[in-house]
């Protein structure tokens, strides 16, 4: 079956630096989504990708799709502390299910 | 509006019992999809349901049942719980079938089996 993998697991960053979050599907995906998921809150949508090479900015976050819709990127430039959480990304192929990967989880010190 | 509503949001229950979980989907949203959480994963797929019909599953036993109701809501069942039950349970909820839409998560019932 699809499998959504993301790199890295963790990521420890001073407050004001960029942060990076790759995302790599084993199969084509229909259409890839982003969210956030705050300690002890649940996942938030950032964000759906559709078209292939695909790339969308909301305020300090930019994410991607790649031209094979098979991995995606999300990247925060000049993190702030409101950013701590896990990023997660899910795939959608040909069925209804999100498949999650593992998430990132950011760290941001002030 | 209220969004996507989950109850209870804590349940401590023993090994081999029963238990059911509900969700209430956003205004104007018609399926409903489960997720298990375990802690530091992400969340895994357990089904969906859409016109009260459990569309889609994923890759859970047969002791993972659902209900969806004319209201749109919805009801998860675990049976004969196990130890590696406990978990996170998240509710969606989405529009219009589910597919190239955002999904919004309910607060989630923290499961703990002993």
């Amino acid at each position: 079956g699809q499998q959504v993998m993301q790199i890295p697991q963790y990521q420890h960053v001073q407050e004001g630096e960029d942060f990076t979050t790759y995302c790599n599907s084993s199969t084509t995906l229909s259409n890839i989504q982003w969210y956030k998921q705050r300690p002890g809150g649940h996942p938030v949508f950032l964000i759906q990708l559709v078209k292939s090479g695909e790339v969308k900015k909301q305020k300090r976050l930019t994410f991607q799709f790649g031209e094979a819709k098979k991995n995606s990127s999300l990247h925060i430039t000049a993190t702030q502390t409101t950013d701590v959480g896990t990023y997660f990304c899910a795939g959608l192929n040909s069925g209804y299910a999100l498949n999650f990967g593992k998430g990132t989880s950011l760290l941001v010190t002030p | 509006d209220a969004g996507v509503t989950q109850s209870p949001t804590h349940l401590i229950k023993t090994r081999g019992q029963q238990v059911t979980l509900r969700c209430s989907p956003k205004s104007g949203h018609d399926t409903v999809s489960w997720y298990q959480q375990a802690l530091g994963q992400g969340p895994q797929f357990i089904f969906q349901y859409y016109e009260e019909e459990e569309r889609q599953r994923g890759n859970f036993p047969d002791r993972f049942s659902g209900h969806q109701f004319p209201n749109y809501s919805s009801e998860l069942n675990v049976n004969a719980l196990l130890l590696g039950d406990s978990a996170l349970y998240l509710c969606a909820s989405s529009y219009v079938g589910g597919r190239n839409t955002e999904a919004f998560f309910g607060q989630g019932t923290r499961l703990t089996v002993v």
